[in-house]
């Protein structure tokens, strides 16, 4: 089954519009959380790593002010993409990871599909 | 800076046939390599893991290799059928055990009946 859950799956809202984005670990604690971006036909782009109980580390071109990333619990990580436009539209997925659990494959959620019309 | 290249960046092939996908990394001080399955729309699907220390795994009709010092990995699929079709990814992750983990582009396979 499953070990991170993701949600919602599928959103679709108006220009403007801040979007929440929930990852979950279900069987583990998550000392760390990344978050992916995937434009269609294109590979996963890391961009940002969130610790819990620290702020985010933002990869190079990823606006801090844009994506907000919290992480504020061992088993809860959420994206906030505010004030979404079109060019925001994009398959975010995250995953997590934990040091007691460093010689598992690294898990990942099912994804979001944002669509911003 | 870690950058990891795969080789092709597509293939078809009929099936019954047995096909190796390449991947490439510049820095060998890896943790571990993970090779995953996309399936178009979808998230990611571990397939196989290989441990720095590490030079293969099985898993069912794929086998994974590492070679860390070259920096090369491949993954090994036999007697390919239509539903092996999708995206393969592989990923590796940096000596920190929880560090992230950097992707390459995938090879985009398609199997013809």
């Amino acid at each position: 089954g499953a070990v991170v859950s993701q949600h919602p799956s599928w959103v679709i809202c108006k220009s403007g519009t801040s979007v929440k984005i929930e990852c979950r670990s279900l069987d583990f604690q998550a000392t760390t959380m990344f978050w992916y971006r995937q434009f269609p036909k294109q590979s996963l782009m890391l961009m940002a790593t969130s610790n819990e109980g620290s702020k985010a580390t933002y990869e190079q071109g990823v606006e801090k002010d844009k994506f907000l990333i919290n992480h504020a619990s061992l088993t809860l990580s959420t994206l906030t993409v505010t004030s979404a436009h079109p060019e925001d539209s994009s398959f975010y997925i995250c995953s997590a990871s934990s040091v007691t659990h460093s010689n598992q494959p690294q898990h990942f959620g099912d994804g979001t599909r944002l669509s911003i019309l | 800076k870690q950058e990891v290249t795969q080789i092709p960046a597509a293939l078809s092939v009929p099936e019954g046939e047995n096909l190796v996908l390449n991947c490439s990394f510049t820095d060998s001080a890896i943790y571990n390599l993970q090779w995953f399955r996309q399936d178009p729309g979808k998230g990611l699907t571990s397939l196989l893991l290989i441990q720095s220390s590490q030079r293969e795994q099985t898993s069912g009709r794929l086998n994974a290799s590492l070679d860390k010092s070259s920096g090369r990995s491949t993954l090994y699929i036999a007697a390919s059928q239509p539903g092996d079709s999708a995206t393969y990814l592989c990923a590796v992750r940096r000596e920190t055990s929880y560090d992230k983990v950097i992707f390459g582009p995938g090879t985009s396979l398609s199997v013809i009946p």
